[in-house]
């Protein structure tokens, strides 16, 4: 069984600019979380997607957004990129939201502003 | 707020010594509780985890866990360590209801000589 796919695995941006990035959940999974990793805050979550809705959200400003496809593949966009956006970006996908679901991650996308 | 503290950043040990990672978190209602490994150039693996019940977990090649409520603590224990669980150790928590939104500690870096 495929793991959590993540494009792409490296990105160069500029402040200010935009970005997409996808995630490709684990077949049947149908639960979508992203999360920030960076060396100062650790890990932390950004928004989860089940069922095309958006259920949950962290405490990230309205420049982070996302989406899920009916095929549970997800993307999440950042716009009016900042310096410290740059960060190591993760996908875990589930099952469902039930606490027997536990989450897969993917290897990530590694995004740097300049 | 919720929040995850682990209380060592790095550990360094010998192999066949014994390890405990402390966790705590805050929160004052039910939590489910995991810790997720990080191995060198790997993505992110479930342990083990707590929901309910027996407060001795145990996890994936011979890691367990202690649940203690009344210090809001999941200790990580392994009796003896190997060069191969030189990895990345993060404690997370789920408040009850909060879909597949974990708050992370901020991770323990494990090294462990042969």
């Amino acid at each position: 069984k495929a793991g959590v796919t993540q494009t792409p695995r490296y990105l160069i941006k500029t402040r200010g600019q935009q970005v997409t990035l996808s995630c490709s959940p684990i077949s049947g999974h149908r639960s979508v979380s992203w999360y920030q990793q960076t060396p100062g805050q650790g890990l932390q979550f950004l928004f989860e997607y089940f069922s095309e809705t958006q259920r949950n959200k962290g405490n990230f400003p309205g420049r982070f957004s996302g989406r899920q496809f009916s095929n549970s593949r997800s993307e999440m966009n950042v716009s009016t990129l900042e310096l410290g956006d740059s960060a190591l970006y993760l996908c875990a996908s589930s099952f469902n939201r039930g606490e027997n679901s536990p989450l897969h991650f993917g290897n990530g996308t590694r995004l740097t502003v300049t | 707020a919720q929040s995850v503290s682990q209380h060592n950043h790095h550990v360094i040990l010998s192999e066949a010594a014994s390890l405990e990672l402390g966790c705590n978190y805050s929160y004052g209602g039910t939590v489910n509780l995991f810790w997720y490994v990080q191995y060198p150039g790997q993505h992110l693996q479930l342990l083990l985890k707590y929901f309910s019940g027996d407060p001795l977990v145990k996890g994936i090649k011979g890691f367990e866990a202690e649940f203690i409520k009344s210090k809001f603590s999941f200790n990580l224990r392994k009796p003896s360590v190997q060069w191969s669980d030189t990895a990345e150790y993060f404690c997370a928590v789920n408040a009850n209801q909060a879909g597949t939104a974990l708050i992370f500690g901020k991770g323990t870096t494990l090294s462990v000589s042969s």
